[in-house]
């Protein structure tokens, strides 16, 4: 069954810097998302991303954030400065169509910021 | 705005036992609505939705749901509970249309004991 892929597993990274996370949605899908989810706690939404521009974003997703799908298979959620708080999971979805169509979440990303 | 409650922060129940795991939705519109599992260190695997039909829904690992329009809810349910259903549940709402995200609830943390 086609999975959503995301690297890497976990990233270390000291306040202040940039970090990139990246995504390989399910090929045939035509919407993407973000979320974030903090210590096992409550899922958070972030960005969603459809034709090649953001859809929806939430109050967390501010100007340190940002997203881009570069070519055909991968999108990226970049956060330019990271903080302390910043550290979360954070996973990518997507989803084949919108209103009927579940998410599919890939395993996601640790990011811990030191 | 759309919100979704999980009364239950913890559910706990004998193997063999039914197991019921509450939601509650708000939305301004007709609701779509989902259930997850996570797993320790795993993303959000999808369970069931409900989009319109019947107000009784099967997903996956026998799973079931109940939509119940009048009082809003959508209760996860299974007749007979496994140890390997121990696991982070998590009920989600989508708010129809123009609306590009899950919104999702708290969790709840189910314990099977054999």
């Amino acid at each position: 069954e086609p999975e959503v892929t995301q690297t890497p597993s976990h990233q270390v990274t000291q306040m202040g810097q940039e970090v990139i996370l990246r995504c390989v949605p399910i090929s045939n899908h035509l919407y993407f998302y973000w979320y974030r989810q903090i210590l096992g706690q409550k899922v958070e939404f972030l960005v969603s991303f459809y034709n090649n521009e953001i859809s929806e974003k939430s109050e967390i997703f501010d100007d340190q954030f940002s997203v881009e799908r570069p070519d055909g298979s991968n999108f990226t959620l970049k956060i330019r400065s990271t903080k302390l708080e910043d550290s979360a999971m954070y996973f990518c979805a997507s989803s084949e169509r919108i209103y009927n169509s579940p998410l599919h979440f890939g395993n996601g990303t640790r990011l811990t910021v030191t | 705005a759309q919100s979704v409650a999980q009364p239950e922060d913890q559910v706990n129940v004998a193997e063999g036992n039914p197991l019921t795991v509450k939601c509650t939705y708000s939305v301004s519109g007709n609701p779509y609505l989902f259930w997850y599992v996570q797993y320790p260190n795993r993303g959000l695997q999808f369970l069931l939705k409900y989009i319109t039909g019947d107000n009784l829904v099967k997903g996956s690992y026998g799973f079931e749901a109940e939509f119940n329009k009048s009082q809003t809810s959508f209760h996860l349910k299974k007749p007979s509970a496994l140890v390997s259903d121990s696991a982070l549940y998590f009920c989600a709402v989508r708010g129809g249309f123009n609306d590009y995200k899950l919104s999702f609830g708290a969790g709840t943390t189910v314990t099977v004991r054999a």
